[in-house]
């Protein structure tokens, strides 16, 4: 079965700690995006890649960063963690080809004490 | 800019009891609108794409229509294993033409069927 793969499923961490929140995808898959999904809010884009070593920002990349040195990794980072940040992180991947749907990790819930 | 809408924020029906969720979006141009469901402490699971005005998608109880504004996910009949958050998404043209696949999404409706 194609699988997402999110590191963690829950994460504590502290203010002004820098967090790394990592996804493996074993589907071969070009494009990788990174979701944060709040209560009202929906799912909202902090970033995406469509390749090695590409990355584009998304809708709300303030305070993350992102790294993609493998196809098949896609790391998240908080470089200065900050309460506003306590969230569900969710990781999606999609061949390049746009007619298919994402296939999702199954999520990090982050809390920033 | 795009934009999702999804109503009502939350449904509750009685096991049977048919419905329909609703999703109002806004996009330049519409290379695609997706369907995905939610279960509790779960990341979303695809259940439809649509492409064009008019066309629709079934899988079981779930049915998916399309319009130049909206969308709507019919349930008939529903059970309890239905109970989950539905989550209405829009692929728009993007990048001169070129698509890396980017969603936007809609904030969910979620659903909670009683037997």
């Amino acid at each position: 079965d194609v699988k997402v793969t999110q590191s963690s499923r829950y994460l504590v961490k502290r203010t002004g700690e820098k967090v790394f929140l990592e996804c493996v995808q074993d589907m071969d898959h070009e494009n990788m995006f990174w979701y944060r999904q709040d209560p009202g809010l929906g799912l909202r884009l902090i970033y995406f890649s469509y390749d090695v070593k590409m990355k584009e920002k998304g809708d709300i990349p303030e305070g993350y960063s992102v790294s993609r040195e493998k196809k098949e990794r896609f790391s998240l980072i908080l470089e200065s963690a900050s309460t506003n940040q306590t969230s569900m992180y969710l990781c999606a991947s999609s061949p390049r080809e746009w007619l298919y749907g994402y296939t999702f990790g199954s999520g990090t819930r982050l809390t920033v004490v | 800019e795009d934009q999702v809408t999804q109503s009502p924020e939350a449904l509750r029906l009685q096991e049977g009891e048919s419905s329909s969720l609703n999703c109002s979006y806004t996009v330049s141009g519409l290379r695609g609108l997706f369907w995905y469901r939610q279960d509790p402490g779960k990341g979303p699971e695809f259940l439809f794409t649509l492409y064009s005005a008019g066309e629709e998608k079934e899988k079981e109880r779930l049915k998916a229509t399309l319009t130049k504004k909206e969308s709507f996910l019919h349930i008939t009949a529903p059970k309890p294993e239905d109970s989950a958050t539905y989550l209405c998404a829009v692929q728009a043209i993007w990048g001169g033409g070129t698509s890396y696949g980017k969603l936007t999404f809609g904030q969910g409706t979620i659903l909670t069927v009683h037997p």
